[in-house]
């Protein structure tokens, strides 16, 4: 079965600390890997897109990364703010089914604290 | 408008009771997604369109769930017969067709059934 796992489920962090967000996965082949942003109340709004060849996507203070060899990705963030505070969700767009067949993750919920 | 937008952003309805749930998606997108989140739950694919045709109604959890989409534009998800596990925040997101085109989302639609 297709699955997207995402470590830590939760994390807090000072303001001003780094942290990365892991994302394992188990779909093959696939298109693309996204990470989305989504404040409480809000909906889930795109940081970065990577397909399959690319290995590194800058978004400010946002890097993901990807290593379709081990199925990882991680999304790191520099100098964290308040505004981080989210749920980071990662997501999988496998080749086969069409392009709307999305496979999400749970989610981190980050949480920065002063 | 700059974004997709859903109303009624909250929807509190009694059990067995018909709801409507409105999505105005970006001017230009020919797709749009439906996508129901429960607490702590990754995002679940409900319906997608491209254009008005629905290719893949392969999410709607029973008959009871219906969408339409009409001039390539506003879609609306209706529930009949709510019942209470069908309380979630319903989202709606858009995007051009593509793999690698980011999807966007509108803020949801929160409905209780009590």
């Amino acid at each position: 079965k297709n699955q997207v796992e995402q470590s830590p489920q939760s994390l807090i962090i000072l303001e001003g600390k780094n942290c990365t967000l892991q994302c394992n996965y188990t779909v093959s082949p696939f298109s693309n890997l996204r990470w989305y942003k989504q404040d409480t109340g809000r909906g889930p709004v795109s940081l970065t897109i990577m397909t399959f060849s690319e290995n590194t996507k800058s978004n400010g203070r946002y890097t993901a990364t990807l290593d379709a060899d081990t199925k990882q990705s991680s999304l790191h963030i520099t100098a964290s703010q308040l505004s981080d505070s989210a749920s980071y969700i990662c997501v999988v767009s496998p080749v086969s089914g069409g392009y709307n067949k999305l496979i999400f993750g749970a989610g981190t919920r980050l949480a920065v604290h002063p | 408008g700059a974004g997709v937008s859903q109303s009624p952003s909250n929807k509190v309805t009694e059990k067995g009771k018909d709801v409507e749930l409105r999505c105005d998606p970006i001017s230009g997108h020919t797709a749009l997604y439906w996508y129901r989140q429960s607490l702590g739950q990754g995002l679940e694919f409900l319906i997608y369109f491209q254009g008005n045709s629905a290719p893949d109604k392969s999410g709607l959890p029973s008959d009871r769930f219906s969408a339409e989409r009409t001039g390539g534009s506003v879609s609306t998800l209706t529930i009949q017969r709510t019942q209470q596990e069908d309380s979630a925040v319903y989202l709606c997101a858009s995007s051009f067709p593509g793999y690698n085109s980011p999807l966007h989302f509108g803020n949801g639609t929160r409905l209780t059934v009590t």
